[in-house]
């Protein structure tokens, strides 16, 4: 149990939709970074954010963006989603950006 | 760039069995971390260890730095070690880079 929780558990779009995806980290966590796996591959990083503003963004284009709110929850917003985006997307917190990151169980998406 | 190769890229074990895992880094190692993935995707860390020795239970990792490689040791293993074991590294935005994994399943 890491404490940081993610909603939906599943979802299934179709192309071309748009999707929100959702994270709530641990209390007192001002990092929260997001990472795309697809099947039988390791994680990919999406972007991070710390206090509020994007800290880093790995190589996805952008259509991939996301928000962190002062309640520690955050979004992972992905507009006109292609069928590769079909994933499991996790995000991670952590008490600071150079800290150890902490996991959630992750949203499995479908896109159709 | 970074390149993490992990080996063997899949392991089966009976149970009571132990098995080194390995992870070779292309760049000098940085806040390397251990992880275990669940077969429902849960993600758990396993060991921060960017040099040394450390250990947890029947787990236990080592890192040599100047050689850039890592092991995670399993002893005694149960059926509940299968899933997939990730080492990553971060460095500059403090982003993970994570290996290729390592698939282990542990038979009764």
């Amino acid at each position: 149990e890491t404490g940081v929780t993610q909603s939906p558990t599943h979802l299934i779009k179709t192309r071309g939709q748009q999707v929100t995806l959702r994270c709530s980290s641990q209390s007192g966590h001002n990092t929260v970074s997001w990472y795309q796996q697809a099947l039988g591959q390791g994680p990919q990083f999406i972007f991070q954010y710390y206090r509020e503003e994007e800290n880093g963004r790995g190589n996805f284009p952008p259509r991939f963006s996301g928000l962190q709110f002062p309640n520690y929850s955050s979004e992972l917003n992905v507009n006109a989603l292609e069928l590769d985006d079909s994933a499991l997307y996790l995000c991670a917190s952590s008490p600071d950006y150079f800290e150890t990151q902490y996991f959630g169980p992750g949203t499995r998406l479908l896109v159709l | 760039g970074i390149q993490v190769e992990q080996s063997p890229p899949d392991l089966i074990l009976q149970e009571g069995a132990n098995s080194t895992l390995r992870c070779n880094f292309s760049d000098s190692v940085n806040n390397l971390q251990w992880f275990h993935q669940n077969p429902w995707g849960q993600l758990i860390n396993l060991f921060y260890i960017p040099s040394g020795t450390k250990q947890n239970g029947r787990l236990s990792a080592t890192t040599v730095a100047t050689e850039r490689y890592s092991l995670l040791y399993i002893s005694s293993s149960q059926t509940t070690d299968s899933g997939v074991y990730f080492c990553a590294e971060t460095r500059g935005t403090y982003k993970y880079i994570f290996g290729t994994g390592t698939r282990l399943k542990v038979l009764a």
